[in-house]
């Protein structure tokens, strides 16, 4: 099964507009983190926002906000007022545990956001 | 800002050639990855390094593939015998340990295996 869902290939939005990513997770690991990366056509892995599992506020970055719903475990990404510059590749990942030797991250297929002007 | 360096940024190699990509983590940082990822698809982990050795790697790290950090600054990927399927982006990746400390990554490097 896969860990990370992301259910949306692509998505549109204008700009101005605020738009919403889906991603959903699967863990039995009550200790866990959730993160959202931004890859633009460049290829460099920006890092936008983070969410662990014992968090009781969703996260909020700036522009950036995640929509933390743990009981049905999911972590979408929210960008308010989306910017041309916004338009790029989104992974959701997750980091399992809560500490060892080992943070790595596993990553869902992840999103293509297109901001029209 | 400190940051995680790669080079080369573009490796262009024949297959069965050998391979190092390089990276420099962020100082302070304690643990370090290598992530793959095939264009178009998504980021896969390859494997973690923690204290000078392998804490995890995963099933695409076999026998071709091995990590070293030789120094106190740069960790390195060495992969033995190239194949054309070993052409991807490889990232590295590097993280202070805590809880909730994201990874910083660096700008990758494109393998591309004629």
């Amino acid at each position: 099964a896969q860990k990370i869902t992301q259910t949306q290939p692509g998505m549109f939005v204008q700009e101005k507009e605020a738009v919403t990513l889906d991603c959903t997770y699967d863990t039995s690991d009550p200790s866990y983190g959730l993160f959202w990366y931004k890859q633009p056509s460049s290829g460099e892995m920006i890092f936008l926002i983070y969410q662990g599992s014992y968090d009781q506020q969703n996260a909020t970055e700036g522009r950036y906000s995640l929509n933390f719903q743990k009981a049905r475990k999911s972590a979408n990404l929210v960008i308010s007022a989306s910017q041309l510059g916004d338009s790029a590749m989104y992974f959701c990942a997750m980091r399992e545990g809560s500490g060892g030797s080992n943070y790595k991250l596993t990553f869902g297929k992840g999103t293509l956001l297109t901001v029209n002007p | 800002e400190p940051e995680v360096t790669q080079t080369p940024s573009h490796q262009v190699t024949q297959m069965g050639q050998e391979v190092i990509l390089r990276c420099v983590p962020i100082s302070n940082h304690l643990y370090f990855y290598w992530y793959r990822q095939i264009l178009g698809q998504k980021v896969e982990f390859l494997v973690s390094f923690y204290n000078n050795e392998i804490s995890e790697k995963s099933e695409i790290f076999d026998d071709q593939f091995s990590v070293e950090r030789p120094d106190g600054s740069n960790f390195t990927l060495k992969i033995r015998s190239t194949k054309l399927e070993d052409s991807a982006m490889y990232f590295c990746a590097s993280s202070a340990g805590k809880i909730g400390n994201e990874q910083f990554f660096g700008p990758g490097t494109r393998l591309t295996v004629l």
